[in-house]
């Protein structure tokens, strides 16, 4: 069964502070995907990665992937407010298109 | 991108009786649906795969006889929550692949249907 963690699972800093949210998952995978959510929205599609070493950067955020480790990054840089969400990662099998997501992250960016 | 709408967005409901939420995919055909669960401040639980013209397989622990799917064409999948109960309130979401390459799709998710049941 996969599973996948996200860590850390809330998270509050400061604007214009850095900061890294961490995704681990058990099994091989061909895609790893990063999703915000708002409160009472649906999900919206940052980034999707697609093999090992991949890195993806849109404004102040910026993914990557790692495969021999079962590991991806989603990097913020410069925090501002907008970016308060959850933050999710989402894995998937290589055996179908079923996703598996991670627990979320929430982010609060703080004035 | 693909365009992935759920109707109704919001649905308030008595004990007991059923509701139906619609999953279209409006602008690509999509074999395969997912709907999934979000209860407040938890992940999203995959309750089942919808395939076009078959029966969908449901997750462990998730009731078919109480969350019927139908995925009776490539643009449009309905769950229906027969019988709803407090306990089913919740935010469900639904996802719909596009074929892109051999064997995975790149997946869009709709907007959302919140239910409560009172």
């Amino acid at each position: 069964e996969l599973k996948v963690e996200q860590n850390p699972l809330f998270l509050s800093m400061q604007e214009g502070k850095n900061y890294t949210i961490y995704c681990n998952y058990s099994t091989t995978s061909d895609r790893l995907y990063w999703y915000r959510q708002d409160p009472g929205k649906s999900l919206e599609s940052l980034f999707v990665l697609l093999s090992n070493g991949a890195v993806k950067q849109e404004g102040r955020l910026m993914a990557s992937l790692d495969t021999k480790a079962r590991l991806s990054t989603l990097h913020i840089t410069a925090a501002v407010h907008d970016l308060s969400a959850t933050y999710f990662c989402a894995v998937q099998e290589t055996s179908g298109s079923r996703l598996t997501f991670g627990e979320g992250t929430q982010l609060t960016v703080n004035p | 991108g693909a365009v992935v709408s759920q109707h109704p967005s919001w649905v308030i409901c008595k004990s007991g009786t059923s509701v139906k939420i619609e999953c279209r995919s409006l602008d690509f055909q999509a074999t395969t649906m997912f709907w999934y669960r979000q209860f407040p401040k938890q992940s999203l639980m995959l309750m089942a795969t919808s395939n076009e013209g078959s029966k969908a397989t449901y997750e462990q622990g998730v009731e078919k006889d109480k969350f019927l799917i139908n995925h009776a064409s490539l643009t449009l999948s309905t769950l229906t929550v027969t019988s709803a109960h407090p306990e089913d309130s919740s935010f469900y979401i639904c996802s719909a692949a596009r074929l892109v390459e051999m064997y995975a799709g790149e997946l869009f998710f709709g907007e959302g249907s919140r239910l409560t049941v009172l």
